[in-house]
């Protein structure tokens, strides 16, 4: 079975600090892993996927996460938090199997203090 | 080149209703996936298709169920409504199913009310 933690439920940081969002993944198989962002009341967007080719994938708006092995974890950092990054962020990984599905973490809310 | 459709944005439904969404995905995309996000339980898997065939289904009871035409548009049913099917459901879809090429692409989703 695949799982996803994502620690604490809420972030904030101030606008031009880095923003670290933390993900640790459960996998008895190589794993595909994603972030994906919501904004409020709006659909998902992929932010970066990691499918076993480099292991520090950028993404878009800046954002860029690095697959570590040893540690089951897929963190998203981005260097300058900008206020346009306040958003939900969701972590989600599937195995390599074809009846495999998408199972996503609980999300962690940014918010970007001016 | 067009995004995921869903219809409709907002449906309120009563109690004891049944009610269908509808998910035209992208463009070339077989598989079509369907999620319920909740506040209190989050994004949680409903079922996927892939090519007309149901290829994984969630832990929901047999009142949510779907299908997927020739055309890979996709429907979601749930039957006899209850308070807590109130939720936010979106549909995602991918041209290899396993999102590797270009991920999961989802739909802005449909938010049902249950009055």
């Amino acid at each position: 079975a695949q799982s996803v933690t994502q620690l604490g439920s809420h972030v904030s940081v101030s606008e031009g600090a880095l923003v670290l969002l933390r993900c640790n993944y459960s996998s008895s198989v190589p794993p595909y892993l994603f972030w994906y962002v919501q904004y409020p009341n709006q659909g998902l967007q992929l932010l970066l996927k990691y499918t076993s080719a480099a292991t520090l994938v950028k993404g878009i708006n800046g954002f860029e996460a690095e697959f570590k092995k040893s540690e089951t974890s897929f963190h998203l950092t981005k260097p300058s938090a900008h206020m346009s990054d306040a958003a939900e962020y969701f972590c989600a990984v599937r195995t390599t199997g074809a009846n495999s599905k998408l199972t996503f973490g609980k999300g962690i809310t940014l918010s970007v203090r001016p | 080149k067009a995004g995921v459709t869903q219809t409709p944005r907002y449906l309120i439904k009563t109690r004891g209703q049944q009610v269908t969404l509808s998910c035209s995905p992208i463009s070339g995309h077989r598989s079509v996936s369907w999620y319920q996000q909740t506040p209190g339980q989050g994004l949680q898997f409903l079922f996927e298709y892939f090519s007309e065939t149901q290829r994984n289904k969630g832990n929901f009871p047999g009142r949510f169920s779907g299908r997927q035409f020739s055309n890979s548009r996709s429907e979601m049913n749930v039957s006899t409504l209850e308070l807590g099917d109130s939720a936010l459901y979106l549909c995602a879809s991918s041209s290899s199913g396993t999102g590797v090429d270009y991920g999961y692409t989802f739909g802005s989703g449909t938010r049902l009310t249950v009055v």
